[in-house]
């Protein structure tokens, strides 16, 4: 069974620049989350989806992150313009379903801001 | 919103030596997920408990959610180099399994051989 694939695997910007994620989840999984991840600290929800509908983007930067899930399938988060603070790496994850536990993760996209 | 600290933040450990870390919060838990995340990778679930004292073994870890489902531990015996990594708690907030699923900072393991 194929993991969860993101792209690209490394990006580097300068500060106001934009950049783009992409990640395409499990085969089935209807729940796709995004999290930011800081060096040295815990995962943070970004935004998570139920198919192609917003289930939280409470903690989501509204002013330059956006996400989509058009398709109920794929995802694109992006972020316009980026801030140096924004240097993290962006870990896709999904699962079956909002009553499955078990999130599987893909190798992330690390972004960093000059 | 719900927290769960985790600690220690660091661990230094000779290989063969035991290893524990705790999550703990101030709310009742629904159900605790442990994740493992290795240099340079991704987390990787271990398991999740649901009920309250639960005890859950895997190999050579042990898995705890507290009676008061409030807190829940980790703890590796004998460990190995190959258990180098960061470990996280995660808990969904709200009951169930719908809420967003919020994670601690993490215990770094360092295995010395």
């Amino acid at each position: 069974e194929a993991g969860v694939a993101q792209s690209p695997r490394y990006k580097i910007i300068e500060k106001r620049q934009s950049v783009a994620f992409w990640c395409n989840p499990i085969s089935g999984h209807a729940t796709l989350y995004w999290y930011q991840q800081i060096l040295g600290q815990g995962p943070k929800l970004l935004i998570q989806f139920q198919n192609n509908g917003v289930v939280d983007d409470s903690q989501l930067p509204k002013d330059r992150f956006s996400a989509e899930r058009l398709k109920g399938v794929d995802s694109t988060l992006k972020i316009q313009p980026a801030k140096l603070e924004d240097s993290a790496v962006y870990l896709c994850a999904s699962s079956l379903g909002p009553m499955t536990g078990e999130l599987f993760f893909g190798e992330g996209s690390r972004l960093t801001v000059l | 919103g719900q927290q769960v600290m985790q600690i220690p933040q660091y661990q230094h450990v000779q290989e063969g030596e035991d290893f524990t870390t705790y999550c703990n919060s101030s709310t009742t838990l629904s159900n605790i997920q442990w994740y493992k995340q290795r240099p340079g990778g991704h987390p990787v679930f271990l398991i999740q408990l649901v009920k309250s004292g639960e005890v859950k073994k895997q190999k050579r870890l042990t898995f705890q959610f507290g009676e008061a489902k409030k807190n829940s531990s980790l703890h590796i015996t004998a460990t190995q180099t190959t258990d180098v990594g960061t470990y996280f708690c995660a808990s969904r907030e709200g009951s169930g399994n719908t809420g967003k699923l919020i994670f601690g900072q993490g215990t770094t393991l360092q295995v010395k051989p």
